[in-house]
């Protein structure tokens, strides 16, 4: 079975500085999808960025980015330039390729992000 | 992004009644639609998978005669939490799926029973 981990429960930045969340993940599948999905107090799920496995080029979306180590796993998220509408929960998620009843996503614990002015 | 429209956004109810909460995905037809439970300051549990016109797919724990999901038609799905407790409150979450890559999220509901 597919799992996700987020090591991070809570993370702090500036305004304006980097911060980097981590996302560790399991599986045996070679095809599969990645997000960050963003939950802001009003608890709407709002995706941040999306990555094909079989892609090698990173993926990106204005200020967000992410490091995606196939080999290793590792799917970190990037946010570039800290604004106070980041604060927000964050969640690594996963998703097998194959479509139908195993294409549930699974999502890790998250991580809950401050932004400090 | 495509709309998921979840309704109500909270409702509060007596203790062993029963409770339906709908999901629609109001610009794209939802082929498989996904319900969560979230307690507070937690992750999003999967409680079930449901694809328009067959039965829905239980995660393991998880009370099917408790929590009843239809997913009559391709844009909407629903869920019932039946002779609902103190214990059954929570955030619910459903999401639906076009069978594309990415599944989009209705604004969720939050459950309370007293």
């Amino acid at each position: 079975a597919q799992t996700v981990t987020q090591s991070q429960p809570e993370m702090s930045v500036q305004e304006a500085e980097t911060v980097t969340l981590s996302c560790t993940y399991d599986t045996s599948e070679s095809d599969y999808y990645l997000f960050w999905y963003k939950q802001p107090p009003s608890r709407q799920m709002i995706l941040v960025i999306r990555q094909e496995a079989y892609k090698q080029q990173n993926a990106t979306e204005n200020r967000f980015s992410v490091n995606f180590q196939k080999a290793a796993k590792s799917f970190s998220l990037k946010i570039s330039d800290s604004q106070l509408g980041d604060a927000a929960m964050y969640f690594c998620a996963y998703r097998s390729e194959r479509l139908g009843r195993d294409d549930k996503i699974i999502f890790g614990k998250g991580t809950r992000l401050h932004i400090l002015p | 992004g495509a709309v998921v429209s979840q309704h109500p956004s909270w409702v509060i109810c007596k203790s062993g009644t029963s409770v339906k909460i709908e999901c629609r995905s109001l610009d794209f037809q939802a082929t498989t639609m996904f319900w969560y439970r979230q307690f507070p300051k937690q992750s999003l549990m999967l409680m079930a998978t449901s694809n328009e016109g067959s039965k829905a797919t239980y995660e393991q724990g998880v009370e099917k005669d408790k929590f009843l999901i239809n997913h009559a038609s391709l844009t909407l799905s629903t869920l019932t939490v039946t002779s609902a407790h103190p214990e059954d409150s929570s955030f619910y979450i459903c999401s639906a799926s076009g069978g594309d890559t990415e599944a989009f999220f209705g604004q969720g509901t939050r459950l309370t029973v007293v």
